[in-house]
């Protein structure tokens, strides 16, 4: 998990706004996702992406884009399309040679 | 797709007693599934997974059964602790691609 970040732990933002969630893995993995959690609940899937510069929308991801310029950065733009964009965002990554996922420490969007 | 749900959504337990969570999927070619820790405002942590070669994996107080044929799994908490309350995923890897779909979670209470 340690070679996880994200940044920043807190942002608030105006609507209108577009803000973006910086992701970062120093675990050489190939794979990079984003999940939102809302209060009590699941996790759910925004994008993900299995290789530098390609990427797949999840579940969720109207009002959402992403980039995979770099193996170790995944960054997060919330766009003023995202109506509710108030939510705790979690980046993970796995490697290709195991399934399991690691998390980063998330942010935490408030919109004001 | 695959699907995953799990029961409880809540579960209440005494200090010392155990604790049982369950979850089914629906993709019976789903082969592995991991179970994450998420304490309050931190991140998901793994704390155990199991593959579909393998019917129980035991850690400590922490074990987890895999029914393949049932599609279903379980994680067993033996001993609790008050540290143990938290809400905890379970999880199965989707077949053929990157994605790992999150059960909706179980909020565990250990009251001292």
């Amino acid at each position: 998990d340690g070679g996880i970040t994200q940044s920043p732990k807190y942002l608030f933002r105006k609507e209108g706004q577009n803000v973006t969630l910086s992701c970062e893995q120093n675990l050489n993995h190939d794979a990079m996702y984003w999940y939102r959690q809302d209060p009590g609940q699941g996790l759910r899937l925004i994008y993900y992406s299995q290789i530098v510069n390609d990427f797949q929308k999840g579940d969720i991801a109207e009002g959402y884009s992403v980039s995979r310029e770099k193996k170790e950065s995944f960054p997060l733009t919330v766009t003023s399309a995202q109506k509710n964009p108030t939510a705790f965002y979690l980046c993970a990554s796995n490697s290709g040679l195991t399934d399991t996922q690691y998390f980063g420490p998330g942010t935490r969007l408030t919109v004001l | 797709g695959e699907n995953v749900e799990q029961h409880p959504s809540t579960l209440s337990v005494q200090e010392g007693d155990s604790a049982v969570i369950k979850c089914t999927y629906s993709d019976s070619a789903s082969n592995y599934f991991p179970w994450y820790k998420q304490e309050l405002g931190k991140r998901p942590q793994l704390i155990i997974d199991i593959r579909s070669n393998v019917g129980e994996k035991k850690d400590q107080r922490i074990a987890v059964t895999l029914n393949k044929t049932a599609k279903h799994f379980s994680l067993h908490i033996t001993e609790t602790q008050p540290e143990d309350s938290a809400v905890y995923f379970c999880a199965a890897r989707e077949t053929g691609g990157f994605k790992t779909i999150f059960g909706a979670g179980t909020r565990l209470f250990v009251k001292a």
